[in-house]
């Protein structure tokens, strides 16, 4: 079946600097793309979504663009802090189906 | 508000042996899924259920069985344990419609 990768397993940055996670998916079918955040030894925890006909949504430090035409997902973090350090999947849905996750991108701050 | 409860948090199988991982949400929600981690994985989808009485496969649903007779339980059950099922799963629960998916804290099981 069809499934969400990420492009990058792991990035590093700088604590204030903005992060960029990206994500490729192949379903264009879906309805729904979302991006949770798992802290270690915790479930995955929602950030935020974006429906498919829309490109953009902001949210408090983060941000959610989709490109529907190379099917494309980001994440951005402005201000990254030590607390965002974690593995962060996009994850991709259809009305009536459960959610699919790639496999992550762990994110690490280093202060 | 308890959320997602997962029992228990850790558990030790013999190989063949056979246990119910339970999970119970008190938000009133219709869908529940069970997915398994494993290392370098992601979150992998067992079975899900969009209401009471309706359950489905997802990607990876062989040697696991599940019911959903309540709108709060969705237990799963392991049928003859086997090494590769040494995991960690989570069960989570969401509106029907709904993106926001709320995760238990995990079981982390390992068979012998």
């Amino acid at each position: 079946g069809e499934s969400v990768g990420l492009h990058l397993p792991t990035l590093s940055v700088q604590e204030g600097d903005n992060s960029i996670i990206n994500c490729a998916y192949s379903n264009s079918a879906s309805d729904y793309f979302i991006w949770y955040k798992q802290e270690s030894g915790k479930g995955p925890q929602f950030i935020i979504d974006i429906r498919s006909n829309m490109d953009k949504r902001q949210g408090q430090r983060v941000t959610v663009l989709l490109n529907k035409t190379v099917k494309h997902l980001s994440l951005q973090i402005a201000a990254t802090q030590p607390g965002d350090s974690a593995v962060y999947f996009c994850v991709e849905t259809q009305a009536g189906t459960a959610l699919i996750f790639g496999k992550g991108t762990t994110l690490s701050v280093s202060s | 508000n308890a959320g997602v409860t997962q029992t228990p948090k850790f558990q030790v199988l013999k190989t063949g042996q056979s246990m119910t991982l339970q999970c119970a949400q008190d938000m009133n929600h219709e869908y529940m899924s069970w997915y398994r981690q494993d290392p370098g994985m992601g979150l992998r989808l067992i079975h899900y259920s969009v209401g009471a009485g309706i359950t489905d496969q997802g990607e990876v649903p062989n040697g696991y069985n599940v019911s959903r007779s309540t709108t709060e339980d969705f237990p799963l059950r392991l049928l003859s344990a086997a090494p590769s099922q040494t995991s960690v799963y989570f069960c989570a629960s969401r509106n029907r419609g709904g993106t926001e998916a709320f995760f238990g804290q995990g079981t982390r099981l390992t068979v012998v």
